[in-house]
């Protein structure tokens, strides 16, 4: 079953502008990863966030975390074509014995 | 490329019949995962192995197996295969024993076809 839900699950943007994409999810986590997967190909890990931090960046990525509404978001800044992809986020329990991925948010970035 | 290896990369079978998925990790890594994705489902997480032992078991069905053996390479076993059953097969591996210390290295998949 997912746990996580991506919002909103398709988003048009064009190069240049930035891109953000929500996850919430249901229970408590130890972590949240976003992964990137171009189509028809294997996810690429972007970034991991601790359930003890709020915000992480690297390169163009932004990603915060608010434990209390359990959201998540992902900020794309001066978006690309080649950003181009599905992005998922990831939760893993506490327990560490599972890693449930949301449904992902389909972006597309016209040049 | 993530260094993870899957074969085949594309199957198409028929109902009813078995088939074998490999997955070769990453140098080092020790645990593999495997996963399944499909348009209805999204990706689901069937199992996990680290250094030939089951680690975790996700929504694995009774018609599937896995195993990984002492090389590390893990196979990924389907049986009596049914039309749902047609989906993408992802296979993933990383350093650590879990989710806990971070990245996964997926590799580009096995696509199977049940018709």
């Amino acid at each position: 079953s997912q746990q996580g839900e991506e919002d909103p699950q398709a988003l048009s943007i064009q190069e240049g502008e930035n891109a953000t994409m929500n996850c919430s999810y249901k229970t408590s986590i130890n972590n949240l990863q976003w992964y990137r997967q171009n189509s028809g190909r294997g996810l690429v890990h972007l970034i991991l966030i601790r359930s003890n931090e709020r915000e992480k960046h690297s390169g163009r990525l932004r990603v915060t975390l608010d434990t209390s509404k359990k959201s998540s978001s992902l900020l794309i800044t001066a978006s690309r074509a080649a950003d181009t992809a599905s992005y998922f986020c990831a939760t893993v329990l506490p327990a560490g014995n599972d890693m449930r991925f949301g449904a992902g948010t389909r972006l597309t970035v016209k040049p | 490329d993530s260094g993870v290896t899957q074969t085949p990369k594309h199957l198409i079978t028929a109902t009813g019949q078995r088939v074998t998925l490999r997955c070769s990790p990453r140098s080092g890594d020790l645990s593999v995962y495997w996963y399944q994705q499909s348009l209805d489902q999204g990706l689901q997480f069937l199992i996990q192995y680290y250094n030939g032992e089951e680690r975790a078991k996700g929504n694995i069905l009774e018609r599937f197996s896995a195993q990984q053996f002492p090389d590390l390479h893990s196979e990924l076993n389907l049986s009596s295969l049914e039309l749902g059953d047609s989906a993408l097969y992802f296979c993933a591996s990383s350093v650590g024993t879990g989710w806990y210390t971070g990245e996964l290295f997926f590799g580009e998949g096995s696509r199977l076809t049940v018709l």
